[in-house]
């Protein structure tokens, strides 16, 4: 079943710890997005990627960092965590082509910084 | 003034009841316009979205733009209490990024 998958689905770590939230997709698909979420705010973009080895940086100033080496996998990895990394992560994806960008969602990484 | 603005709710109503949802948007280069619905704890998932000004239908689900008012509707009919979720309107144009509101959470009580 074609699906985008994240890992872990919940993960409390200290303070300036490395982590790397993991995201994978069997759609085939071209574009792929980060999202942080917070309660009661909009989703905000992180990071994109259009294909491999093409990594952009989105709407919101993020310390994190990703990488496009395969086209099923863009992981996002924070060098040394803060509790205002606390958050929600989504990972999505969507197919190339200039129609509707239709997106589809992981079920997300919730983050929390001690 | 942000794009896409969405009341957060909450929204609670008791079952059977039409639910409406909305959302109004600023940028006049938005080109379609969709609803995610989020249960807690999953990502969201796509429920519907349109191109055009005007009604569409799925199931129990309406979604309406008006594009002269700038403004989204989501309806939902005979509310069922799984239908209690987090609903996300977002816009966007051509193949860039999506624009999304805040989103209205909704409990819908048996």
């Amino acid at each position: 079943e074609a699906d985008i998958y994240q890992t872990p689905r919940y993960l409390v770590i200290g303070t300036g710890k490395k982590i790397t939230l993991e995201c994978s997709q069997t759609m085939g698909h071209d574009k792929m997005y980060w999202y942080q979420q917070d309660p009661g705010m909009e989703l905000h973009l992180i990071h994109y990627s259009y294909g491999v080895n093409s990594t952009e940086k989105g709407d919101l100033s993020s310390e994190s960092t990703v990488s496009r080496i395969r086209t099923e996998h863009f992981p996002l990895t924070l060098e040394s965590a803060r509790p205002s990394h606390t958050s929600q992560y989504l990972c999505a994806s969507s197919e190339g082509g200039t129609g509707a960008n239709v997106l589809t969602f992981g079920a997300g990484s919730r983050l929390t910084v001690l | 003034q942000k794009e896409v603005e969405q009341d957060p709710g909450p929204l609670s109503v008791p079952e059977g009841a039409i639910v409406s949802l909305n959302c109004t948007y600023s940028n006049s280069a938005f080109q379609y316009f969709m609803w995610y619905r989020q249960y807690s704890r999953k990502g969201p998932e796509l429920l519907m979205y349109t191109y055009s000004s005007g009604n569409k239908e799925d199931g129990r689900f309406t979604a309406q733009v008006d594009k002269s008012s700038k403004y989204i509707s989501l309806f939902i009919r005979d509310s069922q209490p799984s239908d209690s979720a987090t609903y996300l309107c977002a816009s966007g144009a051509g193949s860039y990024q999506l624009t999304f509101g805040k989103g209205t959470k909704l409990s819908v009580i048996p």
